[in-house]
């Protein structure tokens, strides 16, 4: 069964670091999404992404962050300068079809450190 | 603006029993998804069921229904015959064009 794939699992940065979290979605699928679940918390929209462009992003998502699909497989998210705060637990999602109407496959995660 | 309420932020049931998960939401939309994820320990988010708006008929995936109230805008999860392998993070979830997800239900299934 095709699935959603993140890389690295983990990733340990310090603080004013850029990092990137990488992300392969299911071939076939045109939406994609990061998600972001800070430790005990509950699990918050980022931001989403379809034909190329930056459909719909939450408060959090500010300057600091940017996404990109740079070829045809990968999805990526870049936080430019890590803060501590934003150590927390990053999902990447895609589907077929977007506005809801259509199941997200969420990935295995990245759990991003930020020391 | 869309929210999903999770009332019960902890809960344990013996093995073999029967526990419901409430959900509640607020949307002013007719037509949209909704969805129970299960988080275990490893923090992936794993899709447990999930239910159309238009459709008036429970969703059931096996040990897994739901009770959904549309009117009420109540969306539960029951759990059959629970296993010790239903020991997780319960998120219910409203979809239209990103996913919003409630605070969560941490269940504990004791042997």
């Amino acid at each position: 069964e095709p699935e959603v794939t993140q890389t690295p699992s983990h990733q340990v940065t310090q603080m004013g670091q850029e990092v990137i979290l990488r992300c392969v979605p299911i071939s076939n699928h045109l939406y994609f999404y990061w998600y972001r679940q800070i430790l005990g918390q509950k699990v918050e929209f980022l931001v989403s992404f379809y034909n190329n462009e930056i459909s719909e992003k939450s408060e959090i998502f500010d300057d600091q962050f940017s996404v990109e699909r740079p070829d045809g497989s990968n999805f990526t998210l870049k936080i430019r300068s890590t803060k501590l705060e934003d150590s927390a637990m990053y999902f990447c999602a895609s589907s077929p079809v977007g506005q809801g109407f259509d199941e997200q496959y969420f990935g295995p995660g990245t759990r991003l450190t930020v020391t | 603006a869309q929210t999903v309420t999770q009332s019960q932020p902890e809960m344990s049931v013996q093995e073999a029993e029967t526990v419901t998960l409430s959900c509640t939401y607020d949307t002013s939309e007719n037509n949209y998804y909704l969805f129970w994820y299960k988080q275990p320990p490893s923090r992936q988010m794993i899709l447990v069921i999930r239910q159309e708006a238009y459709k008036q008929q429970n969703a059931t995936e096996n040990r897994f229904s739901v009770n959904f109230q549309k009117a009420a805008k109540s969306f539960s999860l029951k759990i059959s015959d629970s296993q010790l392998g239903d020991t997780a993070m319960y998120f219910c979830a409203f979809a239209d064009d990103k996913i919003i997800f409630g605070k969560g239900t941490r269940l504990h299934i004791l042997p």
